[in-house]
């Protein structure tokens, strides 16, 4: 089946640092890309999406870009706190279905 | 957006018995349903894909007869672990779909928690 891969499976950051996480993808159909933050025993909560037409999209410190030509994209987090110390999945649909990331394990440092 | 209700967020059960879960789309029909489980500080595993009235479609290594998976409508899907093992304590989560092909979004039910004693 179609594949998404995520890199790094675990970075950790200074408070007020940068973090950047990596996904490429497979199926060429996908059209929509989201990431979602899961915090410890709750379910992964969407945080920022986005679609094929436009490169970059950005919610206040964090921003995600496209790149559909290569195939991948990216969740970029600016100023870290304690509170971004969370597993982020991205993920790609794939006919009906979502496939998702391994999960980045981020832990950012006080 | 869109909400997913899954429920009941948390179960104890004896060893033997069977727990089912509920996954509901509370406000939009979804396309497809997805049952995950996920073990502490690991990724979402991916058990199997239901669609409204067909038969599930189970990931490699899933056994399709411990966890029964129904899909009765276009906005419930249940999965029931029969005959619970300690091993098969776990987070389960649901996500229901909307949507097709490359557009298909997921929206996730706040999980359940399954301990077997």
């Amino acid at each position: 089946g179609e594949n998404v891969e995520q890199h790094p499976s675990t970075l950790s950051v200074q408070e007020g640092d940068s973090a950047v996480i990596k996904c490429t993808y497979s199926d060429s159909a996908s059209n929509y890309f989201p990431w979602y933050k899961q915090e410890l025993g709750k379910r992964p909560q969407l945080i920022i999406d986005i679609r094929s037409n436009v490169g970059e999209k950005k919610d206040q410190r964090i921003a995600v870009t496209l790149n559909k030509t290569a195939k991948h994209f990216s969740l970029h987090i600016t100023e870290t706190q304690p509170e971004d110390s969370a597993v982020y999945f991205c993920a790609a649909p794939s006919r009906n279905d979502m496939r998702f990331g391994a999960g980045t394990r981020l832990t950012v440092k006080p | 957006g869109a909400v997913v209700s899954q429920h009941p967020s948390w179960v104890i059960c004896k060893s033997g018995t069977s727990v089912k879960i509920e996954c509901r789309s509370l406000d939009f029909q979804a396309t497809t349903m997805f049952w995950y489980r996920q073990f502490p500080k690991q990724s979402l595993m991916l058990m199997a894909t239901s669609n409204e009235g067909s038969k599930a479609t189970y990931e490699q290594g899933v056994e399709k007869d411990k966890f029964l998976i129904n899909h009765a409508s276009l906005t419930l899907s249940t999965l029931t672990v029969t005959s619970a093992h300690p091993e098969d304590s776990s987070f389960y989560i649901c996500s229901a779909s909307r949507g097709h092909g490359g557009n298909t979004e997921a929206f996730f039910g706040q999980g359940t928690r399954l301990t077997v004693v």
